[in-house]
């Protein structure tokens, strides 16, 4: 069975500096793909990046990128230069590729960034 | 393009009552599903469709109905609400990768809010 884990329930960040939320996954399917989303406190889900198993190069989106360390099975988001609307939590997500698109979520980081 | 859109976005019932959570998307997705998120966890999946007239269940398919008529529509229905189901729900679609079509984007609705007194 899939499983994400974030162990950051929340955390604090300065404004300007980067931020790294951790996630780590557990999969014994070799095809999958690995999402972060931000939720606001208006609560939408609002899509950040994708990064799929086979992947040779980490994603990146802007000020966001993906540190993806398959062996050890994690995916953590890097949010650089952190601005005050980046407060909010942050979901990591996986989907078996290829004809599954159910998403199973972690419990989330709740990111607060101190101006 | 709307993307997908969730009515109603507040709703209040009385235990024992039914109604249904309206889902439509207009970017023709194959792929559907209903998730709900409790305080503190994660979005966790009620029921998903791959295609019109097929539907499945998920993790937490319990006190739920679905049904997909059309490609664009994915209704889900409370048949006799609980205060277990107070939540809020979230609609979500995408291309089917499986059939060899492109896109990596999970889209989501903007949520309904659901409290059961």
């Amino acid at each position: 069975a899939q499983k994400i884990t974030q162990t950051q329930p929340g955390m604090f960040v300065q404004e300007k500096e980067a931020v790294t939320l951790d996630c780590t996954y557990d999969t014994s399917d070799p095809s999958y793909g690995l999402f972060w989303y931000k939720q606001p406190s208006s609560g939408e889900m609002i899509f950040l990046i994708y990064q799929g198993s086979y992947d040779q190069q980490n994603a990146t989106e802007g000020r966001y990128s993906l540190n993806f360390q398959k062996a050890r099975k994690s995916a953590n988001l890097v949010i650089s230069a952190s601005q005050l609307g980046d407060s909010a939590m942050y979901f990591c997500a996986m989907r078996e590729a290829f004809g599954n698109e159910k998403l199973t979520f972690g419990t989330g980081t709740r990111l607060t960034i101190i101006p | 393009n709307a993307g997908v859109t969730q009515t109603p976005k507040f709703q209040v019932l009385k235990t024992g009552q039914s109604m249904t959570l309206q889902c439509a998307q207009d970017m023709n997705h194959e792929y559907m599903s209903w998730y709900r998120q409790d305080p503190g966890m994660g979005l966790r999946l009620i029921h998903y469709s791959v295609g019109a007239g097929i539907t499945d269940q998920g993790e937490v398919p319990n006190g739920y109905n679905v049904s997909r008529s059309t490609t664009e529509d994915f209704p889900l229905r409370l048949l006799s609400a609980a205060p277990s189901q107070t939540s809020v729900y979230f609609c979500a679609s995408s291309f089917d990768t499986g059939s060899g079509a492109s896109g990596n984007t999970i889209y989501f609705g903007e949520g309904s809010w659901l409290t059961v007194v």
